[in-house]
Formats: structure tokens, C-alpha cells, sequence
């Protein structure tokens, strides 16, 4: 079966443009996470989806970036105005729930971005 | 999520178990203990989880204390390809959604 799939894998941007990064989670999955990862620095929790209901967003590190998922499918993460700081790998995962003996993370290889 | 205590590095041979510790004093009564690892270039992968009793799965092992105050992950013969980070991470059943990674433990296995 497919694991989480994130694209592109890479993607090398100007300063300021915008760029739009992509996750399909496991089927049926209905948990999603966006965790941002600079080199050789642990991971940070950037936002969570649990089904419908309200995203967390508490880990967004500005209002220049943003993230979408409709119910349990695909997920897009958008960075505006990309700046320098940008530079890192994004990762998605999925878990087929939230919290629990059922709660089990499944990472994408993740989005190496690079602003330029 | 509680804070948990792990060493910053560890090295083992190859071919020998791997005791890696994890130190997680503020658990609370219904947090599950989780282990995931990240090789180099990767994205983290989930290895083992536990809540109370010792768990065993195919890649490794977790022996909880009976007080729950603290957990050993243990690998039974390290490779090379189980050289990565290890990460322990307690996530409660209610509260924050956030499931959040400290620093981990680097672990290095030497051939």
C-alpha cells in the first residue's frame, strides 16, 4: 500500500515568491501533521487536522503561512513572501487517529525547500 | 505533552543491544509512551509505543518502569541501519493535539 506521499521533493524558490507544498495521506487517515525541520534542528510542529474539526494552528510561525485540507484528503501547506528562514524540509504525516493505543504516525520523506 | 529527558548521543557495536533511556518524570496517568526514529536523510519512522506493559514489535523492545516515571528502548542487535535518532515522546489522550519531538538521542553503531 501507498505510505504518505509529499511533492515536490524539492523545490528552490526566489525571495518573495509563494510556494505551495503537498501531502497525500494514508487512506483513511484521519489525522494529518505539518512539521518543519532546518538542518541538523529537531522538528516543529507547524499545524494539525483531525477530520472536520477546527485545525490547530498554534504552531504556524507567521500569517505568511497557511495550510488546507479538505476532510480526510489532501493537504497543501502554502508559504507567502518566502524569505531566507524559509529554507528547510517539510514533513507531513498521518495517523488513522488521534491519541490512544491506535495513534501511530506515518512521515512522508518530506519537501527539502530552498529560498534563494 | 509532558517533557521527557533523553541523552544527547550513544554509541554501540554492532551486533550488540541497545539500551537507550528515557526519563519522562511528570507522565500522567494516561499518557502512552512513544518511540519513533529518524535516519539520516529521512523522515522519522514510528517504532514501538506502550502505555504500562512491556511491549515487543519486530524492530525493538520497551520496558516501562513499573512507576512509569521512566522507559528503555531497547534494541536486541544494533546494525548499522539502526544508527538515527532516537525520539521519546509521551502523548496524553486529551489536551494539545500537538505530538511534539525533543532533541532525541543520536545514536551511532560502530561496525
Amino acid at each position: 500500500g501507498a505510505g504518505v506521499s509529499q511533492s515536490p521533493s524539492n523545490k528552490v524558490t526566489e525571495k518573495g515568491k509563494d510556494v505551495e507544498l503537498r501531502c497525500d495521506p494514508i487512506s483513511g487517515h484521519t489525522a494529518l501533521y505539518w512539521y518543519r525541520q532546518r538542518l541538523g534542528q529537531g522538528l516543529e510542529f507547524l499545524i494539525y487536522f483531525q477530520g472536520n474539526s477546527a485545525p490547530d494552528k498554534s504552531g504556524l510561525p507567521s500569517d505568511r503561512f497557511s495550510a488546507e485540507r479538505t476532510g480526510e484528503s489532501v493537504s497543501t501547506l502554502t508559504i507567502q513572501r518566502t524569505q531566507q528562514e524559509d529554507s528547510a524540509v517539510y514533513l507531513c504525516a498521518s495517523s488513522p487517529t488521534w491519541g490512544g493505543a491506535n495513534e501511530k504516525l506515518f512521515f512522508g520523506s518530506g519537501t527539502q525547500l530552498s529560498v534563494l | 505533552d509532558a517533557k521527557t529527558t533523553q541523552p544527547n548521543s550513544m554509541e554501540s557495536n554492532e551486533e550488540e543491544p541497545v539500551h537507550l533511556p528515557c526519563n519522562h518524570s511528570t507522565i500522567s496517568g494516561t499518557d502512552y509512551i512513544h518511540w519513533y526514529r529518524q535516519l539520516p536523510s529521512q523522515g522519522p519512522e514510528y517504532v514501538i509505543h506502550g502505555l504500562t506493559s512491556n511491549v515487543n514489535n519486530r524492530l525493538a523492545s520497551l520496558a516501562i518502569a513499573e512507576d512509569r516515571k521512566s522507559s528503555t528502548l531497547i534494541l536486541h542487535r544494533a546494525t548499522l541501519r539502526d544508527a538515527a535518532v532516537y525520539y521519546c515522546i509521551l502523548r496524553g489522550s486529551a489536551g494539545s493535539y500537538q505530538l511534539t519531538f525533543g532533541k532525541g538521542t543520536k545514536l551511532s553503531v560502530i561496525p
